[in-house]
């Protein structure tokens, strides 16, 4: 399987344990994406990376989360002293970057989240 | 702020039939509209995506019709089967701002055999 993958698929912690989440983009694609959705709900974009360089940051994202991806090849997300409004998909995308040369190099393919829920 | 916002929440049609869903956007310095089928449990799979300097794309039984005056851009799914049912999300992006999807909504289709 040469998808996006994530783990773990499911969490449950409880409120401030800190919990850590690994995502495995798809092998030649350079940039890594961390969405977080609720449900009902359209994902919503927390931070992007191109090789290991963070690039953007979500106003969404507070000082409890953090998010990594030293090799620029998988990343790993971080949430510090969870909340019950932590709970939700937290889901990883990646894509080709600029200079890849097909018609949309940008676009991105999910992984198939990791569940968090927080009691 | 809501930058792209989908209609109708949810949607039931019947098999064969044609499903409408529907976006409009706010910023105009959006370059990329894709929309994506989200089965429960999984997450969002690329379906169609389209440039603003084209008014249709057609994918199979998919099509995307964009009209950029307006800022509204639609998806058509053209003998609809019950396999189609599924959470539908348009979204957009400005490719030179590192390619940040915002999401509508989503659509919530059930087609009935």
């Amino acid at each position: 399987d040469t998808g996006v993958s994530q783990d773990p698929r499911h969490k449950i912690t409880k409120r401030g344990q800190n919990v850590t989440f690994r995502c495995d983009p798809i092998s030649e694609h350079n940039r890594l994406y961390w969405y977080r959705q609720t449900l009902g709900q359209g994902p919503e974009f927390l931070t992007y990376f191109q090789n290991e360089a963070q690039l953007e940051k979500s106003r969404l994202l507070s000082d409890r989360f953090s998010a990594e991806r030293p090799k620029g090849s998988f990343s790993t997300l971080e949430i510090q002293r969870t909340e019950q409004g932590d709970s939700a998909m937290y889901l990883c995308a990646s894509s080709h970057g600029p200079g890849w040369g097909a018609e949309f190099y940008n676009e991105q393919f999910f992984g198939p989240g990791t569940r968090l829920t927080v009691l | 702020q809501q930058q792209v916002k989908q209609s109708p929440q949810s949607l039931i049609v019947q098999k064969g039939g044609i499903s409408i869903i529907n976006c409009a956007y706010e910023n105009t310095a959006f370059d990329y509209f894709p929309w994506y089928q989200q089965f429960p449990g999984k997450g969002p799979a690329l379906l169609i995506a389209i440039r603003p300097d084209v008014s249709e794309k057609k994918e199979g039984r998919f099509t995307i019709s964009f009209n950029k005056s307006a800022k509204q851009f639609s998806l058509h799914i053209m003998d609809s089967q019950p396999g189609d049912s599924a959470t539908y999300f348009c979204a957009a992006s400005k490719d030179n701002a590192g390619n940040m999807l915002t999401f509508g909504g989503g659509t919530r289709l059930m087609v009935k055999p």
